[in-house]
């Protein structure tokens, strides 16, 4: 069985540009969850996708968005970067009937 | 207020000796807890659940609720556990983690 997957593995951007993250989730599950993993900050909660919806939002600004697309793939976009925006980000997808979700190896986002 | 935490950054022990990765949580709710293990170059990956009460690579973690712990023990490190742990609240309705800041643990030869 095919693991959460995610693409570009890097992405380098310059300030106030845009940044768009994709991320798979795998096959069955309707849930995906993106987390910014930012030096010396540790795992954050960015937002939660389910049927298309999105579901909860944690503490960022709403530059920070996204979408779910009906195959429960899901992108996460990044407006007007900032440097603070450089960090790993990591999606992560979950089954319906548990709470257990499952990483994807993460996009590194470099903002110069 | 909802918080995980794991005390130490960084845990060093040599082959053979027991291990505990400490991790102490805040919450209202009825806790669902998690340990999750990152090697070198992979992703993160599921190794605890409390719920499941089961022993992977040789890891337990008990569910203490009055101490409100959910440490991490392994009798006997082996070379190969050297990781990076991270412990995570799952949060009720949303499902959505709250991450500790996590442990690198480092089993010396």
């Amino acid at each position: 069985e095919a693991g959460v997957t995610q693409s570009p593995t890097h992405l380098i951007k310059t300030r106030g540009q845009q940044a768009t993250l994709r991320c798979s989730p795998i096959s069955g599950h309707t849930s995906v969850y993106w987390y910014q993993q930012a030096l010396g900050l540790g795992l954050q909660f960015l937002l939660w996708y389910d049927e298309g919806e999105e579901r909860n939002r944690g503490n960022f600004p709403p530059r920070f968005s996204g979408r779910q697309f009906p195959n429960y793939s899901s992108e996460l976009n990044v407006n007007a970067l900032e440097l603070e925006d450089s960090a790993l980000y990591l999606c992560a997808s979950r089954w319906t009937g548990s709470d257990t979700q499952y990483f994807g190896p993460g996009t590194r986002l470099t903002v110069l | 207020a909802q918080r995980v935490t794991q005390p130490e950054k960084l845990l060093s022990v040599f082959k053979g000796a027991p291990v505990e990765l400490k991790c102490n949580y805040s919450y209202s709710g009825s806790p669902e807890l998690f340990w999750y293990v990152q090697y070198s170059r992979q992703r993160l990956q599921l190794l605890l659940r409390h719920i499941s009460r089961e022993s992977i690579k040789g890891f337990t973690a008990d569910l203490n609720k009055g101490e409100t712990s959910f440490h991490l023990k392994k009798p006997f490190a082996q070379e190969e556990d050297s990781a990076m742990y991270y412990c995570a609240l799952s949060v009720e309705g949303t499902y959505k983690y709250i991450f500790g800041t996590g442990t690198r643990l480092k089993v010396l030869a």
